[in-house]
């Protein structure tokens, strides 16, 4: 069975230039989060997706950031304009109704802004 | 406020030796807690799931234990091996949220 996919693995951008993120969940997986994780700390959750509905996105920062999963499969994550702070590696995580809850993790973005 | 918090931030081992990974968390409501494995450059990857009722599991050489109690969680880990090192994340479930500790960062020399 594939794990989540994440494209690209990394990204160098400029800051103010816009950058995407994309995501493949595991198949059959209907939730799907994105988190931000910074050096040495835990992730932190920005967006999460019960099939193609955004349930939760109150972290999100909206004048800047941007998600979809619009047929309730991949889903993108956007940042534009981009900022210094934005550097971090940005993960995505899947989860299916069945079974305990455990999150499948893809192996991350890592953004340097520059 | 849901919080979970571990100790220590860092450690460091020599190969063979043992060591022992805290985690204290004041979630609500509890639905679980999992002790992930992060490896440098990649996602978190997960070790073990403890329950309410459960006080002990292990996964090779990986032993967690939970006290509901007092809210506490440890990770054992035994015969360390050079491939041990990695961040260790504790994450407790709620009802929907999981909120995730910072992490321990484990390094095993040789």
């Amino acid at each position: 069975e594939a794990g989540v996919v994440q494209s690209p693995r990394y990204k160098i951008i400029e800051k103010k230039q816009p950058v995407a993120f994309w995501c493949n969940p595991i198949s059959g997986h209907n939730t799907l989060y994105w988190y931000l994780q910074n050096l040495g700390q835990g992730p932190e959750l920005l967006i999460r997706y019960e099939n193609e509905e955004a349930v939760d996105d109150s972290q999100l920062p909206k004048d800047r950031f941007s998600a979809e999963r619009l047929k309730g499969v991949d889903s993108t994550l956007k940042i534009q304009p981009a900022e210094l702070g934005d550097s971090a590696v940005y993960l995505c995580a899947s989860t299916s109704r069945a079974g305990d809850g455990e999150q499948f993790f893809g192996p991350g973005t890592r953004l340097t802004v520059l | 406020k849901n919080q979970v918090e571990q100790s220590p931030q860092s450690l460091i081992i020599l190969e063979g030796k043992n060591c022992t990974l805290q985690c204290n968390y004041t979630v609500s409501p509890f639905s679980n807690l999992r002790w992930y494995k992060q490896d440098t450059g990649r996602g978190p990857v997960s070790l073990t799931i403890m329950t309410f009722s459960e006080n002990t599991k292990s996964n090779g050489r990986y032993t967690a234990t939970l006290d509901a109690d007092t809210k506490q969680s440890s990770l054992h880990i035994t015969a360390s091996q050079l491939s041990d090192s990695a961040s260790y994340i504790c994450v407790v479930k709620g009802t929907y949220k999981y909120i995730f500790g910072t992490g321990t960062r484990l390094k095993v020399l040789a």
